[in-house]
């Protein structure tokens, strides 16, 4: 079955350090998501991307984050300047389609453990 | 603010007996609401979902229960099995299909 993959899975940084998440979307997905989970608490949106441009994105996406399809298979998530408050896990997501469609659930990955020192 | 909220935080049960884990959500405008499975060390995965026309759905051993006018839905695992041990988690969307999730839930079953 056709996964969502993550890489890396643990990533350490220092404050202050740009890191870029990276994720190939299942190769038929149209829309593709980056959620976070901060050790022992909820599942939280970041931000949604179709058609190369940002669908939706939460209060959480700031200027500090970006995301990319640089080629027809990856998928990034680029933080500029990292807090230690971004430690978490990060999940990628994609699905088939959007909207009108209930048959198009998320497929997520395996996420990378940021971890900010 | 659309808000699922979701509990018991942790739930034990005993080899064969009926998990129930509750979630209760604000937005009337949610019209999804699926229930994700997430084992330790992988992303969540689907379990099941329910739209709110219906009032229950079951697959299997894990069945839905939906209450439209008290804004609350739950998840019943039936004969629980210690492969059943993960955290779950509710999530409500509208038409944008964007998930909403709840606090997520830990469950133990011993076997």
């Amino acid at each position: 079955e056709p996964e969502v993959t993550q890489t890396p899975s643990h990533q350490v940084t220092q404050m202050g350090q740009e890191v870029i998440l990276r994720c190939v979307p299942i190769s038929n997905h149209l829309y593709f998501y980056w959620y976070r989970q901060i050790l022992g608490q909820k599942v939280e949106f970041l931000v949604s991307f179709y058609n190369n441009e940002i669908s939706e994105k939460s209060e959480i996406f700031d200027d500090q984050f970006s995301v990319e399809r640089p080629d027809g298979s990856n998928f990034t998530l680029k933080i500029r300047s990292t807090k230690l408050e971004d430690s978490a896990m990060y999940f990628c997501a994609s699905s088939e389609r959007q909207g009108r469609s209930y048959n198009s659930p998320l497929h997520f990955g395996n996420g990378t453990r940021l971890t900010v020192t | 603010q659309q808000q699922v909220k979701q509990s018991p935080q942790s739930l034990i049960v005993q080899k064969g007996g009926i998990s129930i884990i509750n979630c209760a959500y604000e937005n009337t405008a949610f019209d999804y609401f699926p229930w994700y499975q997430q084992f330790p060390g992988k992303g969540p995965a689907l379990l099941i979902a329910i739209r709110p026309d219906v009032s229950e759905k079951k697959e299997g051993r894990f069945t839905i229960s939906f209450n439209k006018s008290a804004k609350q839905f739950s998840l019943h695992i039936m004969d629980s099995q210690p492969g059943d041990s993960a955290t779950y988690f509710c999530a409500a969307s509208k038409r944008s299909y964007i998930p909403t999730f709840g606090r997520g839930t830990s469950l133990i079953v011993h076997p």
